[in-house]
């Protein structure tokens, strides 16, 4: 069965460097989201992208949030200047339609 | 904006026990979904609802997607130990935001 898989699964990096969260969508797949959960707390939007530019993004996705297709099957979250406050788990997903989206297992980013 | 109220936030039931939560929002929404989320997982879609009224089963689990296309509900029946987890619905029109989950407790 087809999913979203994403790399690493776990990230550690000090505050103030920059790190680059790698997913890959399901292959037919048009539309691509990010989320963040904070440990314990709900499921946040983050950004969804559609046809090689950002279709949405929230108040969370700041100048700091960068997103990219850089191939075909690569999609890529960077948060250029790391802070403590974003640590959290980081999930892709991935949607044909627009309608339901599959997650992936999610990326656990600890800023220490 | 587009809030979801979702409650309860949390459940302890028996097993056996059937289980109803539901969903609100001041916005409409094209589809509502139900997901669950097991810990250190991504969550995982159980329901896709399209349509305004419509009600929609898998397995043991029954959601309908209110007639506003504001609410929607998710009842899971005859509840097993591992049915625990978290459940978020959420609603998309362009970007899909959750609800802030109901977590379920099942005991033995």
């Amino acid at each position: 069965e087809p999913e979203v898989t994403q790399t690493p699964s776990h990230q550690v990096t000090q505050m103030g460097q920059e790190v680059i969260l790698r997913c890959v969508p399901i292959s037919n797949h048009l539309y691509f989201y990010w989320y963040r959960q904070i440990l314990g707390q709900k499921v946040e939007f983050l950004v969804s992208f559609y046809n090689n530019e950002i279709s949405e993004k929230s108040e969370i996705f700041d100048d700091q949030f960068s997103v990219e297709r850089p191939d075909g099957s690569n999609f890529t979250l960077k948060i250029r200047s790391t802070k403590l406050e974003d640590s959290a788990m980081y999930f892709c997903a991935s949607s044909q339609f627009r309608t339901e989206a599959f997650f992936g297992q999610g990326t656990r980013l600890t800023v220490v | 904006g587009q809030q979801l109220n979702q409650s309860p936030q949390s459940m302890f039931i028996q097993e056996g026990e059937d289980v109803s939560m539901n969903c609100t929002s001041s916005s409409i929404f094209n589809t509502w979904l139900w997901y669950k989320q097991d810990p250190g997982e991504g969550p995982v879609l159980l329901i896709a609802l399209y349509k305004a009224g419509e009600l929609t089963s898998n397995g043991r689990l029954t959601a309908q997607f209110g007639i506003t296309r504001k609410d929607s509900f998710l009842n899971i029946s005859a509840s097993i130990p591992s049915d625990v987890g978290i459940y978020f619905c959420a609603g998309n029109n362009n970007d899909m935001r959750f609800g802030a989950g109901t977590r379920l407790t099942v005991k033995p």
